[in-house]
């Protein structure tokens, strides 16, 4: 099974960084997503980690280390348009049918 | 590329009657979509991995029965929720897998259904 833990919410203000944590235990491990989503709107798509390390894209990083079953999403120089549920994904293998399940999703709120 | 399209966005249905959402992918062949279902402030929750030409493979917990899943084609996945309830209100989105980009998985639009 799978087993994907977020913090429920977070606060931050403009311009500052906040770090999203994600921990999970899956049976088997291919990739792990970021994805912001506004109320009422499909997830889109920030960041994809599969093996061990930084990945930087602009305001964005995730990070990720599989033995420790750990990733975080870094967003930096926040701004008011931030304020979005941030979603952590982990894609099962393709012979588990690639699916991707979800953790419970953090709101952040950027306040001025 | 890599755009999926799903409809209707919104739909208002009676209490017992079936409600049928379609997921399209426009420029690139989906052999696999996934649908999902999301409550007010919570996560997306997985309900079944849908193959085209074969039958669709659902999560525990979620009613085959009632969540009737086709895909019939390369470029289309339905989802029809029969005899609905109004606690089958919610907002399901649809992901098709894209197998030609790192990223894989492309999400509709959704479609935010409310039964009365």
């Amino acid at each position: 099974g799978q087993n994907i833990d977020q913090p429920t919410e977070m606060t931050a203000t403009e311009g500052a960084i906040v770090q999203i944590n994600c921990t999970y235990q899956t049976s088997g491990f291919n990739g792990l997503f970021w994805y912001q989503q506004h109320a009422g709107e499909a997830p889109t798509f920030l960041s994809y980690n599969v093996l061990d390390g930084l990945e930087e894209k602009g305001r964005f990083s995730s990070f990720l280390s599989r033995s420790k079953g750990y990733s975080y999403l870094l967003l930096k120089e926040l701004q008011m348009k931030d304020s979005a549920s941030y979603l952590c994904a982990v894609r099962a293998s393709k012979a588990a049918g690639n699916k991707l399940t979800f953790g419970g999703g953090t709101r952040v709120l950027v306040k001025p | 590329g890599a755009v999926v399209s799903q409809h209707p966005s919104r739909v208002i249905c009676k209490s017992g009657t079936s409600v049928k959402i379609e997921c399209r992918s426009l420029d690139f062949q989906a052999t696999t979509m996934f649908w999902y279902r999301q409550f007010p402030k919570q996560s997306l929750m997985l309900m079944a991995t849908s193959n085209e030409g074969s039958k669709a493979t659902y999560e525990q917990g979620v009613e085959k029965d009632k969540f009737l899943i086709n895909h019939a084609s390369l470029t289309l996945s339905t989802l029809t929720v029969t005899s609905a309830h109004p606690e089958d209100s919610s907002f399901y989105i649809c992901s098709a897998l894209h197998t030609g980009t790192v990223y894989g998985y492309t999400f509709g639009s959704g479609t935010r259904l409310t039964v009365v």
